[in-house]
Formats: C-alpha cells, structure tokens, sequence
C-alpha cells in the first residue's frame, strides 16, 4: 500500500523568509512524488515532480523539493517566500511497481505568507 | 491551448435529483479521473477510466456513475443515492493510468445542496 502524510495543516511564513511544506511517504517499491498548488475556487497546478535521479527537484515558480530516501520524505522548499505563493498545496505519491497505478494525495497543507 | 474544461463551475441539486458534472479534454489523455474534495480532506478517487468504454470504482464510487463513451469526455453523475454530495469535485487526466507524468485538473465544479 501506498500513503502520504503532510503533518501540518497550515504553515505561517513572513515575506521573503524561506518556507518549507513537508511531505513523507511511504509505498513498498520506488516512489514517484509530485507537489501541486491549488488557489481558491480553483483546480490544481502541477508544480515538480521526483522520478529518479537527483535528489534535488527544481520547479516552477522558484520552488525546489528534496527527495530523501532514508527518511522517506520529500519536503517542499522556496528561498524567499512571497505574498503571493500563499494557497494551498499537495503532496502526491505513486508506488513505481507494476500494478500501483493512482496517486495518493495528501490532506494538504495551507501556506500563508504574511507581508 | 490544451486543457481540461469542467461545467458548470457551480451547481446546485434538490433533493431525490440526480445530477450531472462534465469534464471535457484536448490533451489526448487515455486516462481520466474524478476526486471529491472536502475541507481538510484532501482528494478522495471516486472513478477513474483507462481508457474509452472502461472505468473502474475509486475509493468513494457509492452514490456516483461515470461513462466513458468517448475518449475526450468522463461525465460524472451524483445520484440521489448520494446523501451528502456537498463539495467541490475535481476531473483529471493524464497520458496513461501508469504514466509516471503528473495529472492534469480541471477548475472544479463546486456542487450545493438547495
């Protein structure tokens, strides 16, 4: 089986400090991980994705991920935070093995950056 | 510009009614999906469809029916069996069901009991 668990509903960051959305995982094979954002009334946007190779994902919008095997974790990063990353974001995994086909979503995690 | 377009944004069903939700796309997706989406919930897989004239049940399929009849559209129905079908419900696709390439979303339907 196949599972995600972003632990906080809701991270406060000010203006052009870093953020972090955490995300860990776990499935029996290898992991694909994607993040998504979703504004208000509004469906999601894929933003990067972990297949294989580097551990260090680069994305749109300035936002970066770190695939970390060992500790099952696949954390969200930005260097400077902006008023306008503020929505709420998704963590997904997919099991690589033959036969696990649909993504599992996490529950989400609210980002607000404050200016 | 290739995309998924859902209709209508907002709907509205009394109760004993069935409605209809639809998810249209150009990408030239085989495979389709529908969520549900409640606060704090995160998404929750009601069908999902591999290809034209095959769907298969989600996590939540009770209350909901889906056709596949073409590959450009996964229609979603809520019956009146669905006792609580308040929430904002997503369509999705992608180039195959194993693809290791994200899923596209559509803007939702946001549906409303009256």
């Amino acid at each position: 089986a196949q599972s995600v668990a972003q632990p906080e509903d809701q991270v406060n960051v000010a203006e052009g400090n870093p953020l972090t959305v955490k995300c860990t995982y776990s499935v029996s094979g290898n992991p694909y991980l994607f993040w998504y954002v979703q504004y208000p009334n509004r469906g999601l946007q894929f933003l990067l994705k972990y297949i294989t190779g580097d551990n260090l994902v680069k994305g749109s919008y300035g936002f970066e991920a770190e695939f970390n095997k060992s500790q099952t974790s696949f954390h969200l990063k930005k260097p400077s935070a902006l008023v306008s990353d503020s929505a709420l974001y998704f963590c997904a995994v997919r099991d690589a093995k033959r036969g696990s086909y649909i993504p599992t979503f996490g529950r989400g995690t609210s980002l607000i950056v404050h200016p | 510009d290739g995309g998924i377009t859902q209709s209508p944004k907002y709907l509205f069903r009394k109760e004993g009614q069935n409605v209809t939700l639809s998810c249209e796309q150009n990408l030239n997706h085989d495979a389709m999906y529908w969520y549900r989406q409640d606060p704090g919930q995160g998404l929750r897989l009601i069908y999902y469809s591999q290809i034209v004239n095959d769907f298969q049940k989600g996590d939540i399929a009770e209350g909901y029916s889906v056709s596949r009849e073409k590959k450009e559209s996964f229609p979603l129905t809520v019956t009146s069996a669905q006792k609580n079908p308040t929430a904002f419900y997503l369509c999705a696709s992608s180039d195959r069901v194993d693809s290791n390439q994200p899923q596209h979303f559509g803007d939702g339907t946001r549906l409303s009991i009256l």
